[in-house]
């Protein structure tokens, strides 16, 4: 069973500082997406990342997925309040067949 | 990309009986899927509903609990039976629109509370 782990859990920061929230896993994944969740509403789609090492930039956001695709990594400068929310990374196993979440960041920009 | 609506959006039941959660994509899908999200978690794939094919359960569901209809490529259902308190949960639909990376695009989700 692939597992996805994500760190840190929670996350309380200043509007205007940087941070990076880290998707770990001991499996290979084909393809890893990163979601974003606010109250009420369901997961949004943010990025997908398929090759090893590549790097996507979304305005303040940059995202990385390891050059062995078992990990990746969201980097978000200068947060605003409106980038709190769930950040969920999920991913596609490289058969196809089994599609799976991590736990969550759950982050807070205060301002 | 997919816009998908769910109906309701919450609701409060009594123990013991059932709820039916609908989902209704603006576009055809192949594949469509039901998410549990328990408060302050991430979320757990319930089943996977593809049109003219049964629902395929994850280990934990069963029919008879979570029976789903899939009537055609635009349409779903989740039914959460005989419920309790347990069952207290957000319900998430979602789809994924092309063949390529598993891109899933969700529902804004039903909040179900069980009395």
């Amino acid at each position: 069973t692939q597992l996805l782990e994500q760190s840190p859990q929670f996350l309380s920061i200043q509007e205007g500082e940087n941070l990076t929230v880290y998707c770990n896993s001991s499996s290979v994944f084909s393809s890893l997406q990163w979601y974003r969740q606010e109250p009420g509403e369901g997961p949004v789609l943010l990025v997908t990342v398929v090759t090893g090492g590549e790097v996507k930039k979304l305005k303040r956001l940059t995202f990385q997925f390891g050059d062995a695709r078992k990990d990746s990594s969201l980097h978000i400068t200068a947060a605003q309040p409106g980038d709190t929310g769930l950040y969920l990374c999920a991913g596609e196993d490289r058969y196809g067949q089994n599609f799976v979440f991590g736990p969550g960041t759950r982050l807070s920009v205060l301002p | 990309s997919a816009v998908i609506s769910q109906k309701p959006s919450r609701d409060i039941c009594q123990r013991g009986t059932s709820l039916t959660i609908q989902c209704q994509v603006d576009s055809q899908v192949t594949m469509m899927f039901w998410y549990r999200q328990q408060p302050g978690q991430s979320l757990t794939l319930i089943a996977t509903a593809n049109q003219g094919s049964e629902a395929t359960y994850e280990s934990g569901f069963v029919i008879d609990k979570f029976p789903i209809s899939r009537p055609n490529l635009t349409f779903s259902t989740l039914t959460v039976s005989n419920m309790s308190p347990e069952d207290s949960s957000i319900y998430l639909c979602s789809v994924q629109p092309g063949t390529g990376p598993y891109e899933q695009y969700f529902g804004p989700g039903t909040r179900l509370t069980v009395t």
